[in-house]
């Protein structure tokens, strides 16, 4: 069975720009969520989509956004780019949503703000 | 907030076990205790989960003390592609069932 899937694996962005990210989920899995990894603050929870629905969504302003398609593929859409997003940008889909589920994490987006 | 005590890191020799702590001590009857890792320039890694019981799959086990207020995973026999940071996590009900990382703890493997 095919991992979790994310393009593009590398991105470089102006500050100001939006970017949109991708993942593709384990087939058959139908929770996604969506974390921020910085060697500052390490990884930070963004958000988890199920069904479609925004489930829960972590401390992050605005900007950061997301969305889940029928298929269970999911985007986030970071719009006016800034210095501070600039970090690894990971996906992580479940069979279902639950605590009581594991995640399989994806190789990640690497963003760059310039 | 649920939260996760682990050390900042730990050694170990090759093909020896290695016992991982997490002390947890807010948590509740319904928190489900995970653990991951992350190698290397790689993304988290799924190892193991449970509630009240002693889990084991081919990875690792995860010893759950009684009063669950902390837990222990176990590598059997480390190799060096197992030194990764281990994070310990506690999945709480009814905080929204998101997963918030910790510092982890940093495990060295020598040869």
């Amino acid at each position: 069975k095919a991992g979790v899937t994310q393009t593009p694996r590398y991105l470089i962005k102006t500050r100001g720009q939006q970017v949109t990210l991708s993942c593709s989920p384990i087939s058959g899995h139908r929770s996604v969520s969506w974390y921020q990894q910085t060697p500052g603050q390490g990884l930070q929870f963004l958000f988890e989509y199920f069904s479609e629905t925004q489930r829960n969504k972590g401390n992050f302003p605005g900007r950061f956004s997301g969305r889940q398609f029928s298929n269970s593929r999911s985007e986030m859409n970071v719009s006016t780019l800034e210095l501070g997003d600039s970090a690894l940008y990971l996906c992580a889909s479940s069979l279902l949503w639950g605590i009581a589920y594991e995640q399989y994490f994806g190789p990640g987006t690497r963003l760059t703000v310039t | 907030d649920a939260k996760t005590t682990q050390p900042n890191s730990m050694e170990s020799n090759e093909e020896e076990p290695v016992h991982l702590p997490c002390n947890h001590s807010t948590i509740s009857g319904t928190d489900y205790i995970h653990w991951y890792r992350q190698l290397p320039s790689q993304g988290p890694e799924y190892v193991i989960h449970g509630l009240t019981s002693n889990v084991n799959n081919r990875m690792a086990s995860l010893a759950i003390a009684e009063d669950r207020k902390s837990s222990t995973l176990i590598l059997h026999r480390a190799t060096l592609r197992d030194a990764a940071v281990y994070y310990c996590i506690l999945r709480v009900l009814h905080n929204n069932n998101d997963m918030r990382f910790g510092a982890g703890t940093r495990l060295t493997v020598k040869p």
